[in-house]
């Protein structure tokens, strides 16, 4: 069964430095990524997937994530922060067999701070 | 515009009096999906679907049914809702599962 581990509850970081969420997983076979933000009183909104092909994919909102097949990780990551960046943000996995449900982390709290 | 949308979005009921969530899609998306959103356990699937009369459990199926009898409804029924279901709900849908997934803006259930 696939899992995802978010380590972190919480990151802070100043506005305009570069910032780091951390996502771990674990899947049998290859694996489809993704990571969502959810702003207060808001669903969950799309910012990025990996399906296959360059381990460095862009997304919304200048964010960028890096898949690591042999640590088998997907950090999500932005050059330079924003106040209006500081949301919820949540790692998923899915298996690429086709059909299986998204499994998602637990969450990280990011607080970007002027 | 492509959304789902789920009604109520607030809703605070009894223990024990049936209620029903509804969730609809408009981008004739096969795969449909619950999750429950509770502090520190993030999203949790409830039922999934994928296609129309073909659900299955997700990891918190318990208190829970769901039907599929047209392709953009999925809704979520409680027979019965505990203190316990008190939570933050979301529907989704996708092209076909493993794909990104787009999401209502959510249901604030509170049991009494």
């Amino acid at each position: 069964a696939q899992s995802v581990a978010q380590p972190e509850d919480q990151v802070n970081v100043a506005e305009g430095n570069p910032l780091t969420v951390k996502c771990t997983y674990s899947v049998s076979g290859n694996p489809y990524l993704f990571w969502y933000v959810q702003y207060p009183n808001r669903g969950l909104q799309f910012l990025l997937k990996y399906i296959t092909g360059d381990n460095l994919v862009k997304g919304s909102y200048g964010f960028e994530a890096e898949f690591n097949k042999s640590q088998t990780s997907f950090h999500l990551k932005k050059p330079s922060a924003l106040v209006s960046d500081s949301a919820l943000y949540f790692c998923a996995v899915s298996a690429n067999s086709g059909n299986t449900p998204l499994v998602f982390g637990k969450g990280t709290r990011l607080s970007v701070i002027a | 515009e492509a959304q789902v949308t789920q009604n109520p979005r607030y809703l605070i009921t009894v223990t024990g009096k049936k209620l029903t969530v509804t969730c609809s899609q408009n981008m004739n998306h096969e795969y449909m999906s619950w999750y429950r959103q509770d502090p520190g356990l993030g999203l949790r699937q409830i039922y999934y679907s994928m296609n129309v009369e073909v659900t299955d459990k997700g990891d918190v199926p318990e208190g829970y049914k769901v039907s599929r009898k047209e392709k953009r409804n999925f809704p979520l029924i409680l027979e019965s809702p505990s203190p316990n279901q008190t939570s933050l709900y979301f529907c989704a849908s996708n092209v076909q599962g493993g794909t990104e997934a787009f999401f209502g803006q959510g249901t604030r259930l509170t049991v009494v």
